[in-house]
Order: structure tokens, then sequence, then C-alpha cells
């Protein structure tokens, strides 16, 4: 089945970029959409945004100016970087599947696989 | 943004209590509405989705139910193992939005 594991530096220095990949096992990245998920210690969830391929992606406003996510077929691989980073980006992040099931006039989407997480601290 | 507001955010509960959550959300969403449990150190795991449809390997004591901008989480007789988080989340529009949390302890 599918698998996916993230990983990245677990320490960023205040005002650079945080890189992390998403390595997907067991399936295709061009099947589904692929999102990252964040979450401050001891908080809640934070959606990050998500790309489809390279055809589609969309990402939350409160970080778009500041995200990107592309996706390296050769490596089955999803990507994220955060520029200028601060301690509120300290966290764990989370890549997931975002899969979708239905037929004839409803479709409903799910984030049915996760990675493990990878934690980020930020701090100089 | 759909904001989502989950109540209560804590649960005191024992083992073999029904449970019950919910999620109120800020406009109408239809049928998509997903469910989440976290445990400490873990990733969240997809318990349902579409409100009511339950993903595979799920046990069949959580159910779902509502529409529209009400929608609650149900554990028929809690478990040891159901001790954990629970959030909601809307897949209706971007971005995806999650309530806040559910923690449920021990009693």
């Amino acid at each position: 089945q599918v698998q996916l594991q993230e990983s990245g530096p677990g320490l960023v220095k205040p005002s650079e970029t945080l890189s992390l990949t998403c390595t997907v096992s067991g399936g295709s990245i061009r099947d589904t959409y692929w999102s990252w998920i964040r979450q401050p210690p001891g908080r809640g969830l934070e959606w990050i945004g998500y790309i489809y391929y390279s055809i589609s992606s969309n990402y939350n406003p409160s970080l778009e100016s500041r995200v990107t996510i592309s996706v390296d077929t050769s490596k089955n691989q999803v990507s994220l970087k955060l520029r200028s980073v601060t301690a509120a980006d300290t966290g764990v992040y989370y890549c997931a599947r975002e899969n979708v099931s239905g037929s004839g006039y409803q479709y409903y989407y799910y984030m049915d696989v996760w990675g493990k997480g990878t934690t980020v601290t930020v701090s100089s | 943004d759909i904001q989502l507001t989950q109540s209560p955010s804590f649960l005191s509960a024992s083992v073999g209590d029904r449970v019950t959550i919910t999620c109120r959300v800020s406009q109408d969403i239809s049928s998509h509405l997903a469910w989440f449990q976290q445990k400490p150190g873990k990733a969240p795991k997809l318990l349902m989705y579409g409100v009511s449809t339950l993903q595979s390997g799920v046990p069949s004591r959580f159910s779902g139910s509502g529409s529209g901008t009400e929608f609650t989480l149900t554990i028929s007789s809690l478990q040891p193992e159901d001790f954990a988080v629970y959030y909601c989340q809307q897949l209706h529009s971007y971005p995806r939005t999650f309530g806040q949390g559910t923690k449920v302890e021990v009693k």
C-alpha cells in the first residue's frame, strides 16, 4: 500500500527557507492530490497546501506568499519550501494523500494516508 | 476560510461510555466532512469521511452523522485505545480547515 516518508533538516534558522521532501512509495504521485499539513507544538492541525501532479496547486492564504509545493516525478517525491521562517513555523510537518471517491454527482475527498511527520524547529 | 468549532474541547469519560463530539461549521459544507483520531507523537488517523463513511479497518463503534453545518462523531462504547484527540476537517473548499480538536481523557 502507499506509504509516505517526510525528510529534511530538523533545525532551520530564522529568515531562512524550510525545505522538506515527502517520498511516496507503493504508488505514483501522478495518481492523486498531495497535501502538506503542519502542527505547532501542543496545538491543532493547519493545512499548508496541495499539489496535483504538475497540473494544479493551492495554498493556504495565510502562507501563500511564502510557500511552494512541487513534485519530482522521477523520484516520486513531493517537496515543500517555506521561505522567511520564524519561530511560529516550528512544529511537526506531515505530508498526506488526498484521495477521492464517489460517482455521479457526489464525490468525497479525504486524506487517507499520512506520513509519520518530521519535526522542524526554527531557532538561531 | 471556513471555520470549524468542536465541542467540547475536553471530555472525561470511562471505558464503556457513549461519547459524542460535535463539529459546527461556519457555512454549509454539505457532507464534505471527515474525522481524525490522533494519539501522542503519531500522525492523525482517518476515521471517516463524507460524514459517515467508515475508513477501512476502523471499528464500527465509531459513527458519524449530520449535514450542512452541524456534525457529530459518536463512539458507542469507549475502549481503552480510544483515548486520544479527535479532529473534524472540512473538504468542501480551499483552504482545507480543521476543528481545534477534542481531547478524550480517562475519567
